[in-house]
């Protein structure tokens, strides 16, 4: 079975620094693309941030660049969101998610949430 | 950026009837090499993730119920499920995965009249 389990999400203040993880089991981690979705009442889905299956590519939506970083670590099976300077519209639940195909999400982790105020 | 539009926001339907999701693009999502649109649906049940239903615009997730179909090519797309079960009490998202940066439909909350 295809599992995707995120830590990492808590309050911080605004400025602040958060580092997620996702654990992934139940597949050949290394040979998949991986990425992070997050999720808010008021905007619902938005995509952050993928990497290609060997970390070779990354890419993320405008509102994150030069803040957040995404990497992973395929002897771990293990996927990273390193999140900087942090903004109010950053809280929301973060997704770690499988790609297959061309760009869809075929698998989802349960969501950590990060919260971002004072 | 590719603009993706549900409608309706929400919709009430009866058990046993039939719904039916549009979502729109502000652009096509057909690439012409492969003849495929590159159009996504989700499924998320209150308290759990989002659940890949469709891809390609109408081609079904293993494991997911024949009720669940989709329609459409280029800037218009359609989620219809017919005979409504209780269990299908969501919110459908639509997704472009056409390119980057991937984006989703607002949302269309389905309940049960």
């Amino acid at each position: 079975e295809v599992q995707l389990v995120e830590s990492g999400g808590e309050l911080v203040q605004p400025g602040g620094s958060l580092r997620l993880s996702c654990a992934a089991s139940g597949f050949t981690f290394s040979t998949y693309n991986m990425g992070w979705v997050r999720r808010t009442p008021a905007r619902g889905l938005e995509w952050v941030a993928y990497i290609k299956l060997d970390g070779s590519g990354k890419y993320y939506v405008d509102s994150v660049k030069g803040r957040f970083t995404i990497s992973r670590d395929n002897a771990k099976n293990s996927l990273y969101l390193q999140m900087n300077s942090l903004r109010a519209e950053d809280t929301a639940v973060y997704h770690c998610v499988r790609l297959s195909g061309w760009g869809r999400f075929d698998a989802w982790g349960q969501g950590t949430l990060v919260t971002a105020s004072s | 950026d590719i603009v993706m539009t549900q409608s309706p926001d929400s919709l009430a339907v009866s058990l046993g009837e039939r719904a039916t999701i549009s979502c729109k693009s502000s652009q096509s999502l057909l690439y012409s090499s492969n003849n495929h649109n590159y159009l996504a649906w989700y499924q998320q049940k209150p308290g759990q993730p989002p659940k890949l239903l469709i891809y390609w615009a109408s081609t079904r997730e293993s494991g997911v119920p024949d009720r669940f179909s989709g329609s459409g090519s280029g800037t218009d797309f359609t989620l219809t499920i017919n005979s409504l079960q209780a269990e299908d009490v969501a919110v459908y998202y639509c997704q472009q995965c056409y390119g980057l940066p991937y984006t989703f439909g607002q949302g269309t909350n389905l309940e049960i009249k």
